[in-house]
């Protein structure tokens, strides 16, 4: 157990609709990572937050939108689904935002768009 | 866009056989690290790697960074079914805590 927490973990959901994923950080964490993890594309980083403001942005689409709040945890809202975007995404925590500190990763939430 | 090219993609082995798995890029990383995935499970760090030609074990288990800092390798002697996962290399690039990773290698231990 990396002590990351993600809700839920399975999503089923039709095209076109908006899902919201939630993460809550290791105890003390400042930084959520989110990811998402296909078969075709592998695992590939979206974006950052680092003690509720953006720090670093990925592969992230313009359909899919993220925050932290001041408890720490973060939502991952990913709007109009397409078939394309069924894939585990994982949330991932880690004390600071530099390199030198461990990413520790959550159970992942799966979605399926039909 | 820095990317990693991981090999093979899969490999299945019998107990007791020695394997490695390479991780390659054109790109020059800070540190890498290599991570282990179970099915239904998120990653799990097993090392990171920052010094050009740093070498670390972890058991059975032997990382090698390139002197380059662009490739890295995961050796295991005498694998066992409990091996059994997704390995992963995640290179840390120059801006913050990104990590670009490998496609993954899919080791399969036979009892």
């Amino acid at each position: 157990d990396s002590g990351v927490t993600q809700t839920p973990k399975h999503l089923i959901t039709a095209t076109g609709q908006r899902v919201t994923l939630r993460c809550s950080p290791r105890s003390g964490d400042l930084s959520v990572y989110w990811y998402q993890q296909s078969l075709d594309q592998g695992l590939q980083f979206l974006i950052q937050y680092y003690n509720g403001e953006e720090r670093a942005k990925g592969n992230i689409l313009e359909r899919f939108s993220a925050q932290q709040f001041p408890d720490l945890h973060s939502e991952l809202n990913l709007s109009s689904l397409e078939l394309g975007d069924s894939a585990l995404y994982f949330c991932a925590s880690s004390v600071g935002w530099g390199g030198a500190d461990t990413q520790y990763f959550g159970p992942g939430t799966r979605l399926t768009v039909l | 866009t820095q990317l990693l090219e991981q090999s093979p993609q899969f490999l299945s082995i019998q107990e007791g056989e020695n394997l490695t798995v390479y991780c390659n890029s054109s790109s020059v990383f800070s540190s890498l690290q290599w991570y282990r995935q179970e099915p239904g499970e998120g990653p799990v760090l097993l090392v990171t790697v920052v010094t050009g030609g740093e070498v670390k074990k972890l058991k059975r288990l032997t990382f090698q960074f390139g002197d380059a800092r662009k490739d890295s390798s995961l050796h295991i002697t005498a694998a066992q079914p409990g091996d059994t996962g997704l390995y992963l290399c995640a290179g840390e690039g120059n801006a913050g805590n990104m990590l670009t990773f490998g496609g993954g290698t899919r080791l399969m231990v036979k009892p």
